[in-house]
């Protein structure tokens, strides 16, 4: 079974140009999500997509930051204009359930590195 | 969900028997504890699952005492391929009020 797919793996950009990064989930996986993880934290999570519906974008800075999960599998995360403190890694999850219950198994892909100078 | 506490790191030496304890002490009726293991350069994998006492698979045992205010990873016969950043999650999101939080996680390091 192909795993979450994710491209770039690296970006380099300088502050105040836009990005956009790019996850295939497993196949069959209703639930998506995007998080950023800053170098020494744990990820913190930017978005929810049940099918192509947003759950939670709560903690997601939406005057920079949109995405977006068209016909309810891929999905693309934009910064636009990028800052300093968004270098890090951008990471892609699916699960196969609808990420309501703590038994949902979320599965990752191996990320987006983001450099911003 | 119900907030976690681990340790920020450990060392240990291979061949030995790891165990890394999370606190979830308002840990709810219906939550389960899940751990995911984060190895540089790669994004988190699941590890391991369960409720109550003791749950076995090929990677890892994970122990819940009978209040399950906390619970314990344990890694049997560690490698150095087993340093890497150890996550406890518990939880049920019933609204969205409710955040999915991983927290700094253990960092372990095996030593030769």
């Amino acid at each position: 079974e192909a795993g979450v797919a994710q491209s770039p793996r690296y970006k380099i950009i300088e502050k105040r140009q836009s990005v956009a990064f790019w996850c295939n989930p497993i196949s069959g996986h209703a639930t998506l999500y995007w998080y950023q993880q800053i170098l020494g934290q744990g990820p913190k999570l930017l978005i929810q997509f049940q099918n192509n519906g947003v759950v939670d974008d709560s903690q997601l800075p939406k005057d920079r930051f949109s995405a977006e999960r068209l016909k309810g599998v891929d999905s693309t995360l934009k910064i636009q204009p990028a800052k300093l403190e968004d270098s890090a890694v951008y990471l892609c999850a699916s699960s196969l359930g609808l990420g309501l219950k703590s038994t949902d198994t979320q599965y990752f892909g191996p990320g987006t590195r983001l450099t911003v100078l | 969900l119900a907030k976690t506490t681990q340790p920020i790191s450990m060392d240990s030496y291979e061949g030995q028997e790891v165990n890394i304890t999370c606190s979830h002490n308002n840990i709810a009726t219906n939550d389960y504890i899940t751990w995911y293991q984060q190895f540089p350069s790669q994004g988190p994998r699941f590890i391991i699952q369960g409720y109550k006492t003791k749950v076995t698979n090929e990677v890892a045992s994970l122990f819940i005492p009978a209040d399950r205010k906390s619970s314990t990873l344990s890694l049997p016969r560690v490698s150095l391929s087993d340093t890497a950043v150890y996550y406890c999650l518990v939880g049920l999101r019933l609204n969205r009020d409710d955040k999915i939080i991983f927290g700094k996680g253990t960092r372990l390091h095996i030593l030769p």
